[in-house]
C-alpha cells in the first residue's frame, strides 16, 4: 500500500486566497484525521471522520476552515479566506477500526506545508 | 483532552537503552496509553500502545505502572535513527491529542 497520500506537499499563497489540501487515506481504513502542527501550538487535532461522517470538529479553529469526506478514498481541508496565522504543516492520518476502545494505529501522511504571506 | 506529562528533552548514548517516562495521573479505567514518535520533517509514527499489561513489539516495550498513573517507553538499544520527538498520549476515545512531546537526542 502506498500509505496516506497528501497534496500538495508545499503551498505558498497570499492572504485572502482559498487553500484546499487533499488527502487519500489507506484503503480499508474507517477513520480519517486532520491535524495541524506549528512550533507554538504543537500538533493539534482539527477534525476526524468515521466512515466518511464528521465525528468531532471541535478543533477546527473557526468558520474559515471546513473539511469534507465525499467518499472513503478522499478528503479535503479548505481554508477560505486564508490568513498568515494559518501557516503550518497540515497532516492527514487514517486508521482502521479495532475491537478495542480508541483508534487503532494512526498512519500519517507526509504533510502539507502551508505558507500564507 | 487528557493531559500527560513528559520531560521536554532527553539525551541518550547510541547503543544503550533509553527509558522515556510519562505521567498520566488522571487516567481512567478505559483509557489507553499510546506512544508515537516524529522524526524531523516527517509525520508522526506509531510506536506502541497498551491498557494495563506491559507490551512489547519490534520497536519498543511499554511498561505500565500497576496504578496506571505512569508508564515508561523503553527503546532497548538506541540508534541515531531513534532521535525524534516522542509523544505519550492518554485517551479513551478516538481523539489522540498530542502534547509537546519529549525531544530525544541520541549521542554517537
Amino acid at each position: 500500500d502506498a500509505g496516506v497520500i497528501q497534496s500538495p506537499r508545499h503551498e505558498v499563497t497570499e492572504m485572502g486566497q482559498e487553500v484546499t489540501l487533499r488527502c487519500k487515506p489507506i484503503s480499508g481504513h474507517d477513520y480519517l484525521f486532520w491535524y495541524r502542527q506549528t512550533m507554538m501550538r504543537g500538533l493539534e487535532l482539527l477534525i476526524y471522520f468515521n466512515n466518511n461522517v464528521p465525528i468531532d470538529d471541535s478543533g477546527m479553529p473557526e468558520d474559515r476552515f471546513s473539511a469534507k469526506m465525499p467518499n472513503a478514498s478522499f478528503s479535503t481541508l479548505k481554508i477560505q479566506p486564508s490568513e498568515p496565522r494559518d501557516s503550518a504543516v497540515y497532516f492527514c492520518a487514517s486508521s482502521p477500526t479495532t475491537g478495542t476502545v480508541g483508534p487503532g494505529e494512526l498512519f500519517f501522511g507526509e504533510g502539507s506545508r502551508l505558507t500564507v504571506l | 483532552d487528557a493531559k500527560t506529562t513528559q520531560p521536554n528533552s532527553m539525551e541518550s548514548n547510541e547503543e544503550e537503552p533509553v527509558h522515556l517516562p510519562c505521567n498520566h495521573s488522571t487516567i481512567s479505567g478505559t483509557d489507553y496509553i499510546h506512544w508515537y514518535r516524529q522524526l524531523p520533517s516527517q509525520g508522526p509514527e506509531y510506536v506502541i500502545h497498551g491498557l494495563t499489561s506491559n507490551v512489547n513489539n519490534r520497536m519498543a516495550s511499554l511498561a505500565i505502572a500497576e496504578d496506571r498513573k505512569s508508564s515508561t517507553l523503553i527503546l532497548h538499544r538506541a540508534t541515531l535513527r531513534d532521535a525524534a520527538v516522542y509523544y505519550c498520549i492518554q485517551t479513551g476515545n478516538n481523539r489522540l491529542a498530542f502534547g509537546k512531546g519529549n525531544q530525544v537526542v541520541v549521542i554517537p
